[in-house]
């Protein structure tokens, strides 16, 4: 049961482009939404996070949207850099006991072209 | 670099056999969680330890057993080996064990069952 699902496997864009990474779930009692990036041979790294009672993070390039009613989420990163050519992962909180548990989507692999 | 070590890097096996990946987590956290990486898949929880105790459980085989030890360091003990065992093998740790805050992730260690 995936309940966490990133249903694009690439992305390619090109340099100074948006770059959009997009992941649906499908358990409601989620309540904290996490992005994380990962370059071959190295563990993922914490990129941006959102709460579910807000609709948007911004951290510089990086801004995250959360449609609660449509279980949705995505991920824009502008303008596209090579250097962001990497493995994104969305990955989804359970809430209550759950504690620290993340439930991870399989990536989307994003290349940007120079 | 995260800060959480990981040892061995690399660790070829034959099935049947035992194995114990260790983790060293960030200076300050409390908490360990581990993850499996399978070919194609994305990473899934086994389990997170929080100070010496265990705190939440995902889909863990009973092949496999982790703790964590007074200096907080961590290791899964992997045991009676199957070729689809063969997987990256994640540990991250955090602050605290809420999982609101960052999941700091090492490098991995990637088993080969032969």
């Amino acid at each position: 049961d995936q309940q966490v699902k990133q249903n694009s496997p690439s992305l390619s864009v090109q340099e100074g482009r948006i770059s959009i990474l997009n992941c649906d779930y499908t358990n409601s009692m989620f309540d904290y939404f996490l992005w994380y990036k990962k370059y071959p041979a190295e563990g993922p790294t914490f990129l941006i996070s959102i709460s579910s009672i807000k609709d948007k993070n911004e951290d510089g390039r990086f801004t995250v949207f959360l449609n609660k009613s449509a279980k949705h989420l995505s991920l824009h990163i502008v303008p596209s850099q090579p250097g962001d050519s990497a493995v994104y992962f969305c990955a989804a909180r359970g809430g209550g006991t759950s504690y620290g548990k993340l439930t991870f989507g399989q990536g989307t692999i994003l290349t940007v072209h120079p | 670099d995260s800060g959480v070590t990981q040892t061995p890097k690399h660790l070829i096996t034959a099935t049947g056999q035992r194995v114990t990946l260790r983790c060293s987590p960030r200076s300050g956290d409390l908490s360990v969680y581990w993850y499996q990486q399978s070919l194609d898949q994305g990473l899934q929880f086994l389990i997170q330890y929080y100070n010496g105790e265990e705190r939440a459980k995902g889909n863990i085989l009973e092949r496999f057993s982790a703790q964590q030890f007074p200096d907080l360091h961590s290791e899964l003990n992997l045991s009676s080996l199957e070729l689809g065992d063969s997987a990256l093998y994640f540990c991250a740790s955090s602050v605290v064990g809420s999982g609101l805050n960052e999941q700091f992730f090492g490098p991995g260690t990637r088993l080969t069952v032969l």
